[in-house]
């Protein structure tokens, strides 16, 4: 089962920045945190991981906190297309069996 | 370069039928993982294989079964199928077994009529 909690759903008005939270109170220390969205009837896309410290990419920044235990997905200039559900994971050290919650629903408005 | 492959795109079948599904990993990816979804959920874990070997499994009856071949691509196949098997079957790759990002395919849609 997933370990993680995010809220259900989100709005974000286009050009704004999109901030994201999820909990993962019970993250191990040798263990990542991997955000991914899927956008209606495609399959889920990595977006960005990281262990300890803030992380950047082309497509988002991931701001994790010092006790690790919530982060949080930023996308800086939300459009239309980025409208999906974001699912925010706890990887596990000894596989890669990703355990996928419920995800919140980014609604980005013009 | 081209993303991880799945074939078909869709099925349908009739209850107490089987099922093979079929996924070709990223190039270089040694690493496959097979999730089911069904509507309004997220994707859950069914097999992970890395170098043709078994190395996770899901809380999923024994009916569910996979392989992978020497090349790295796998099969899924689904026994004795139940209406509840309906779903998006979910085929994911990556370059090694642990610590590392899955990259999923867009799945083969399957319904049990």
């Amino acid at each position: 089962d997933a370990k993680t909690t995010q809220p259900p759903s989100m709005d974000c008005a286009e050009g704004r920045a999109a901030n994201l939270p999820c909990n993962h109170s019970t993250i191990s220390g040798n263990e990542y945190v991997y955000w991914y969205r899927q956008i209606h009837s495609q399959g889920p896309q990595y977006i960005i991981h990281g262990l300890k410290n803030n992380e950047t990419n082309e497509m988002a920044s991931l701001i994790i906190t010092e006790d690790r235990k919530s982060s949080t997905l930023i996308l800086p200039h939300a459009t239309l297309r980025d409208t999906a559900v974001y699912y925010c994971i706890e990887g596990r050290y000894n596989n890669n069996d990703m355990r996928f919650g419920a995800g919140t629903r980014l609604t980005v408005k013009p | 370069d081209a993303g991880v492959t799945q074939s078909p795109t869709h099925l349908i079948k009739t209850r107490g039928q089987q099922v093979t599904l079929r996924c070709s990993p990223i190039s270089g990816h040694k690493s496959v993982s097979w999730y089911q979804q069904v509507l309004g959920q997220g994707p859950q874990f069914i097999f992970q294989y890395y170098e043709k070997e078994e190395r996770g499994r899901g809380n999923f009856p024994d009916r569910f079964s996979a392989r992978q071949f020497p090349n790295y691509s796998s099969e899924l196949n689904v026994n004795a199928l139940l209406l509840g098997d309906s779903a998006l079957y979910l085929c994911a790759s990556s370059l090694r077994h642990q610590n590392t990002p899955l990259h999923f395919g867009n799945g083969t849609r399957l319904t049990v009529t």
